[in-house]
């Protein structure tokens, strides 16, 4: 089965720098690649996502870059302000465009200092 | 939030005892998961459904049971809980439109803990 590696388990920047998570996943056939926000206490939701035939997404402060010879996907945050600071998950699956059985990653606790 | 309760949101039980969890949404998606949240775990999948009646495991199936009568409504079994069944466990949903891609939305999530 798919397995997804995530990386730093914790990062703190300063407010207005940036932040990078990088994952890495296992089964080539996997196809789809979102990331969810956690903030304490709340349920995960969807920040962005990405399909296999993309390689780059962007939306506003946030982006996603795939790299499927290399088998990795990073999460990049620009800007940072203290309300980032959250819980981050990668994941990973095959997707027939309905049934995403996600594999996620061990999460990345994201502190802004102010 | 997307229409997905989850109930109870909290409860402590006993070792041996029987537990159910209930997701019930009101979107009328077809797909529905359960997942369990544990420190240094993430996310893992437990059971998932494609449908009424249709249902099948995921990575860490083993202890538990799930059962969809009816679209809205998928529950999770603990048959004989154990202490290592101790942990937050969220339900999903997505809508299963082949045009498009499919966003999980999760619901609020229950505390189990078995003492």
């Amino acid at each position: 089965g798919e397995n997804v590696e995530q990386h730093p388990s914790t990062l703190s920047v300063q407010e207005g720098d940036s932040a990078v998570i990088k994952c890495t996943y296992s089964d080539s056939a996997s196809n789809y690649f979102p990331w969810y926000k956690q903030e304490l206490g709340k349920r995960p939701q969807l920040i962005i996502d990405i399909r296999s035939n993309v390689g780059e997404k962007k939306d506003q402060r946030i982006a996603v870059t795939l790299n499927k010879t290399a088998k990795h996907f990073s999460l990049h945050i620009t800007e940072t302000q203290p309300e980032d600071s959250a819980v981050y998950f990668c994941a990973a699956s095959w997707s027939n465009f309905g049934n995403e059985k996600l594999t996620f990653g061990t999460g990345t606790r994201l502190t802004i200092i102010p | 939030d997307a229409g997905i309760t989850q109930s109870p949101r909290h409860k402590v039980t006993e070792t041996g005892t029987p537990v159910t969890l209930r997701c019930h949404q009101t979107e009328n998606h077809r797909y529905m998961y359960w997942y369990r949240q544990d420190p240094g775990h993430g996310l893992r999948l437990i059971h998932y459904s494609y449908g009424v009646k249709d249902t099948d495991k995921g990575e860490v199936s083993d202890g538990y049971s799930v059962s969809r009568s009816k679209t809205e409504d998928f529950l999770l079994t603990l048959e004989s809980a154990t202490s290592s069944q101790t942990s937050v466990y969220f339900c999903a949903i997505s809508d299963g439109d082949r045009s498009s891609y499919n966003e999980q939305f999760f619901g609020p999530g229950t505390r189990l803990t078995v003492l």
